[in-house]
């Protein structure tokens, strides 16, 4: 599995974006690049992924690298429910396991 | 709609005790995972079953812990003889057949069974 580097926290005021960054500079090229999230006492809850070109969606936006080797998750405006931990995991293929490193604690406050 | 359920929420055993714990995944979810959650740290695959096929059980610590799904639906994972590094969340998801199209290959998760080892 490729080995994955993201800060252990970050801070956003709400209605702020925020950029939570990830390296995976080992990442295959058929490796996905997939975000969940955690939030408190809850299991954690799938964000975003993407492979080449950047994606967006209702809950997030998933900037990839040209080079593949980095990405960056986007909370356009991050809100109190936001808060939560952020993970990174690059994966291969639909149906594999993931392998969660420790994540970035996102705090969001007024 | 209904997600994936675990039962019990929180499980305390002396040590010694074994333990069982259930998984309801979401109807007609041919995958089902168990992971193992230890306090600050992201969660740790056990087993993966496609239908009541276990594929990988790489994860499993030990051979203390035992994980079933007879029927290809309700999964149990059961731990003997409890030990206190056992103490974690376990956490069960669920997803879609990997072939069926336009699959992303969401894993949708319970809310975890806590365990506290005495």
């Amino acid at each position: 599995d490729a080995k994955t580097t993201q800060p252990n926290s970050m801070e956003s005021n709400e209605e702020e974006p925020v950029h939570l960054p990830c390296n995976h500079s080992t990442i295959s090229g058929t490796d996905y690049i997939h975000w969940y999230r955690q939030l408190p006492s809850q299991g954690p809850e799938y964000v975003i992924h993407g492979l080449t070109s950047n994606v967006n969606n209702r809950m997030a936006s998933l900037a990839i690298a040209e080079d593949r080797k980095s990405s960056t998750l986007i909370l356009h405006r991050a809100t109190l429910r936001d808060a939560a931990v952020y993970y990174c995991i690059p994966r291969t293929g639909t149906a594999s396991k993931l392998t969660f490193g420790t994540g970035t604690r996102l705090q969001v406050t007024l | 709609g209904a997600g994936v359920s675990q039962s019990p929420r929180y499980k305390v055993a002396k040590r010694g005790q074994d333990v069982a714990l259930r998984c309801d995944p979401i109807s007609g979810h041919v995958s089902l995972f168990w992971y193992q959650q230890a306090l600050g740290q992201g969660p740790e695959f056990l087993t993966y079953f496609q239908n009541e096929a276990q594929l990988d059980k790489s994860g499993l610590p030990s051979d203390r812990f035992f994980a079933e799904r007879p029927e290809g639906s309700v999964s149990t994972l059961k731990i003997q003889r409890t030990q206190q590094e056992d103490s974690a969340v376990y956490l069960c998801a669920s997803s879609l057949a990997f072939r069926l199209a336009g699959n992303k290959g969401e894993q949708f998760f319970g809310p975890g069974t806590r365990l506290t080892v005495l």
